[in-house]
């Protein structure tokens, strides 16, 4: 994988329902990936920064899992709430941070 | 509170017209960059800077220019060369360059939606 990859490219949920998503990236050279929330009208947060393989890392109901050595990670929302509604940007930091194009999150009342 | 302040928020720009985002930052950083946005793409590096007094290009630099004569400021300029400016364009910063500080997350503006008239 030369890029970072995610997928799917949107997905609606219904809420109370859990979901997860993926971002796939480049497992040479490896730094670190970064995950962020970009809620519309709004700046992007970062949500986690995941370096060592096997990295699990917890933010009340979402949570990310990190493959360093297939080069994945999975975001993992628990019982989502309207408020989750937003687009999940992941990053690879190498001389620059290359983004995916995100996974825009819909939840359904 | 310290943060990212762009502006405008919205801007027009009028053919063969220059214009320029502003990006400050009270938080110290020694970097900053320039993200652009299109529908159904991933953030774009414009430019980024890792230092005062220097930039370097990012992935899509033509058509754009900046400059960092002050740690806090990295404005960016659309010059009339970018023939297809409309886009949504986010600042960035980090403690330092994305290299040293890669277990660091980007601090982002709330973004400036440029539009041609």
């Amino acid at each position: 994988i030369l890029n970072v990859e995610q997928s799917p490219q949107s997905l609606h949920v219904q809420e109370g329902d859990s979901t997860n998503f993926t971002c796939s990236f480049p497992s040479s050279n490896f730094y670190a990936l970064h995950w962020y929330r970009w809620e519309t009208a709004k700046s992007p947060e970062a949500l986690f920064v995941m370096t060592l393989n096997g990295d699990e890392k917890k933010k009340g109901r979402i949570s990310a899992t990190l493959n360093t050595k297939e080069g994945y990670s999975y975001l993992y929302i628990k019982g989502s709430q309207p408020e989750d509604s937003a687009t999940y940007l992941c990053a690879s930091p190498n001389e620059k941070l290359t983004f995916g194009t995100g996974t825009r999150l819909t939840i359904i009342p | 509170d310290g943060g990212i302040t762009q502006s405008p928020k919205y801007l027009f720009r009028k053919e063969g017209q220059n214009v320029t985002l502003s990006c400050e930052q009270n938080l110290n950083h020694d970097a900053m960059y320039w993200y652009r946005q299109d529908p159904g793409q991933g953030l774009r590096l414009i430019y980024y800077s890792q230092i005062v007094n220097d930039f370097q290009k990012g992935d899509i630099a033509e058509g754009y220019s900046v400059s960092r004569e002050k740690k806090e400021s990295f404005p960016l300029t659309v010059t009339s060369a970018q023939k297809n400016p409309t886009a949504f364009y986010l600042c960035a910063s980090s403690p330092r360059g994305v290299r040293q500080t890669s277990n660091q997350p980007q601090h982002f503006g709330d973004g400036t939606r440029l539009s041609i008239l």
